[in-house]
C-alpha cells in the first residue's frame, strides 16, 4: 500500500555539522510535504513544509529538498546545535491540510547531536 | 499558554473502562484534528472536524471510539471498554483553514492494565 518511510531509523552528528534527513515516499498523489520534529514527552512541532510544485524551501538554518521523480524528500540542518536532538517525521498529504486531508507520518528518525 | 491544550496528561486505566480525553484547540482554529502515536511509530490519523462536523474518520477509528466537538471550540474523544491495544498516546492538533502547519498539543498518555 501508500506508504511514507524513513532511510534510517538513527542518525549522529557532531555539534556544528550539518545533518540531512531522509525520507521516500510512495505515493504519487501526494502534492503536500512536511517535516516534524519532536521531543520526548512532547506534541510534534512544525518545523517547514513544501508543496510539489517547488523542489527546495529553506527556512531558518534548515532546508527542504523534494525530488518527485524519484518520490524522495529530504530535511537538511545546517550547524546542528544540541537542541535539535528530537525526533524528526516527514509527513505527507495529498493536499494541504487546509483542504481536509489528514497528514500521513512516517515512521521517524531520531537525531542524536554529540558535543 | 495559547497552545493546543490536552488533558489528562496520563491516563491509566484497567481494561474494559471507559475513558475520555479533552482537547482544547488554539483559539479561532476551526479545524481539529485526532491521532495517535505507539512508541517509535509516527502519529496515525484518527479523525478530524471543520467547526462542529466530523468530516473524516479512519478505519482505525473502531466503534468503541467516539470524538465530538459539539460546538466547534473544544473536542472530546471517548473510548468504551479499552483494550491492552489502546494503549497510545493520543494527540490533538489544530489548524486554521488556508493554512497547512498543524498545532499539536502535548498528547494523552493512555496506559490499559
Amino acid at each position: 500500500g501508500e506508504s511514507v518511510g524513513l532511510h534510517l531509523p538513527t542518525l549522529s552528528v557532531q555539534e556544528g555539522d550539518n545533518s540531512i534527513i531522509n525520507c521516500a515516499y510512495s505515493n504519487s498523489a501526494s502534492d503536500y510535504f512536511i517535516w516534524y520534529k519532536q521531543e520526548s514527552g512532547k506534541g510534534p512541532q512544525f518545523i517547514i513544509d513544501i508543496r510539489s510544485n517547488m523542489d527546495k524551501r529553506q527556512g531558518q538554518r534548515v532546508t527542504v529538498l523534494l525530488n518527485k521523480t524519484v518520490k524522495h524528500l529530504s530535511l537538511q540542518i545546517a550547524a546542528t546545535q544540541p537542541g535539535d536532538s528530537a525526533v524528526y517525521f516527514c509527513a505527507e498529504s495529498r493536499s494541504p491540510p487546509d483542504s481536509g486531508y489528514a497528514l500521513n507520518f512516517g515512521k521517524g528518525t531520531s537525531l542524536l547531536v554529540t558535543p | 499558554d495559547t497552545g493546543v491544550s490536552q488533558n489528562p496528561r496520563h491516563k491509566i486505566t484497567k481494561r474494559g473502562q471507559n475513558v475520555t480525553f479533552r482537547c482544547d484547540p488554539i483559539s479561532e482554529h476551526n479545524r481539529l484534528y485526532w491521532y495517535r502515536q505507539t512508541l517509535g511509530q509516527g502519529p496515525e490519523f484518527l479523525t478530524y472536524f471543520q467547526n462542529e462536523a466530523q468530516l473524516e474518520k479512519s478505519r482505525l477509528l473502531s466503534d468503541r471510539f467516539s470524538a465530538e466537538r459539539p460546538k466547534g471550540s473544544f473536542s472530546t474523544l471517548e473510548i468504551q471498554r479499552t483494550e491492552q491495544g489502546d494503549s497510545a498516546m493520543y494527540l490533538c492538533a489544530s489548524s486554521l483553514r488556508l493554512e497547512g502547519e498543524l498545532f499539536f498539543g502535548s498528547g494523552t498518555q493512555l496506559s490499559v492494565l
